[in-house]
């Protein structure tokens, strides 16, 4: 149980264009999701909590209307990258933890390659 | 942010040898982890260690952690050419809603 699938895996677009990457809890609820962002052979630096029903709460320096955050089910959140420029490339990572349980381990979707060109 | 440092950033032994990575951090926390990531590929989790404890043990891991220190350790016994892959540290503190600090990593090669 408490898989977390994201998608797509691997994307590549172009400079100016936005993406969309999803979030999805497939066998448990929660209200808190939380999106990463790794360089390569880097750690992962957090970049926003995404709360379920309302507004996502961004880590210092990360630029909210750039990196929109959508928590619109308690299965499901969004991230879109706007006007995605080469310097956006990167890794991200969401991860999510089952609804009312009080265990820490947080679970991890399988990542999406962002390339932008 | 990031919580620590962790050493050595890279470690290269041969299959059945022991490997040993170790995790420094910065603040109070409540709990610790240790995640495991394959080249491009999500986070699984490996083992948690809570500040009131000293070591514990799962299979071939034994994690330490020394709160007075700021320490852990992250020992895998009888290494395997699968156990190649990135290992994180990552602490959570009181209050966070279960918000994890990620530490640089080891990267972790086994020769078969």
């Amino acid at each position: 149980g408490a898989v977390v699938s994201q998608h797509p895996s691997r994307v590549i677009c172009k400079s100016g264009t936005s993406v969309k990457i999803e979030c999805r809890s497939l066998d448990f609820q929660a209200t808190t999701m939380f999106w990463y962002r790794q360089f390569p052979k880097q750690s992962l630096m957090l970049m926003a909590t995404s709360n379920e029903g309302s507004k996502a709460t961004y880590e210092q320096g990360v630029e909210k209307d750039k990196f929109l955050i959508n928590h619109a089910s308690l299965t499901l959140s969004t991230l879109t990258v706007t006007s995605a420029h080469p310097e956006d490339s990167s890794f991200y990572i969401c991860s999510a933890n089952p609804l009312g349980s009080t265990k820490t381990e947080a679970f991890f979707g399988q990542g999406t390659r962002l390339t932008v060109v | 942010s990031q919580q620590g440092e962790e050493d050595p950033q890279a470690l290269s032994i041969q299959e059945g040898e022991n490997a040993t990575m170790n995790c420094s951090y910065k603040t109070s926390i409540n709990n610790l982890q240790w995640y495991r990531q394959n080249s491009g590929r999500g986070l699984v989790h490996l083992i948690l260690i809570r500040s009131n404890e000293r070591e514990k043990h799962s299979g071939r891991l034994r994690v330490t952690l020394d709160t007075s220190k700021k320490s852990s350790s992250l020992l895998i016994t009888a290494s395997r050419a699968a156990d190649t892959a990135s290992y994180f540290c990552a602490t959570d503190a009181y209050g966070s809603a279960r918000q994890l600090t990620f530490g640089s990593g080891t990267q972790l090669t086994v020769l078969p």
